[in-house]
């Protein structure tokens, strides 16, 4: 079954304490892309990536790192994580950048 | 600058009732691409519909149809006797060559759709 698998689906943590969201499709998608969903905010693209080793920032990239050592894996890392991060996160992969995205089932994140 | 609005935050309505959800879009492109996204509760993100602006036609899937329209740089989302399984949040979205080429998706703020039976 094509699918995109992030994990984990939910996480409380406290501030600074390192985490990371992976993320991995096996539609052998060349575009892949991180979001974060706020209420009345809609999805804000966090980072992205065109193909292996290729990645550039989105509209709101501060306080994340990604990486794409492999065509199927993009991990999102809060290297520092903040309260302000406190959000829903989705993983998204596409054929290239634009087509239709399939998306993830999301990942709750709570900073305390 | 890109830009999507959806102006409607939540919209009410009783089964059966027609239904449009708005979005209006700004960009400097002349090629772009627009999409709409389904969000039921359960929280999954459903792609709906992806068209490119080169292509002006109405698009119509059963009970939904989109109305793209250049001249007011909109593309509005109708559901036809709505049923309770429409409830959801809908996201317009829009990606351009200026921006990122092609790769920056940048979605409206969503229209929460409750239909109640």
């Amino acid at each position: 079954e094509a699918q995109v698998t992030q994990n984990p689906r939910y996480l409380i943590t406290v501030t600074g304490k390192k985490l990371t969201v992976t993320c991995s499709q096996n539609m052998n998608h060349e575009y892949m892309s991180w979001y974060r969903q706020d209420p009345g905010l809609g999805l804000r693209q966090i980072y992205y990536s065109m193909n292996v080793e290729v990645t550039d920032k989105g509209d709101v990239p501060e306080g994340y790192k990604v990486s794409r050592k492999e065509k199927r894996n993009f991990p999102l890392i809060l290297e520092s994580p903040s309260p302000n991060q406190t959000s829903l996160y989705f993983c998204a992969s596409s054929l290239v950048s634009n087509q239709p995205q399939h998306f993830g089932d999301g990942t709750r994140l709570s900073i305390l | 600058a890109q830009k999507v609005t959806q102006a409607q935050t939540e919209i009410s309505v009783v089964e059966k009732e027609d239904v449009t959800l708005d979005c209006v879009y700004e960009t400097r492109d002349t090629t772009y691409y627009l999409f709409w996204y389904k969000q039921p509760p359960s929280g999954e993100l459903v792609f709906l519909i992806r068209r490119n602006s080169f292509d002006e036609q109405n698009e119509i899937s059963g009970r939904y149809s989109w109305n793209f329209q250049k001249s007011t740089s909109s593309f509005n989302f109708t559901i036809t006797a709505s049923q309770v399984v429409d409830s959801a949040v809908y996201f317009c979205a829009l990606s351009d060559a200026f921006s990122g080429g092609y790769n920056k998706l940048i979605f409206g703020a969503g229209t929460r759709l409750a239909v109640h039976p």
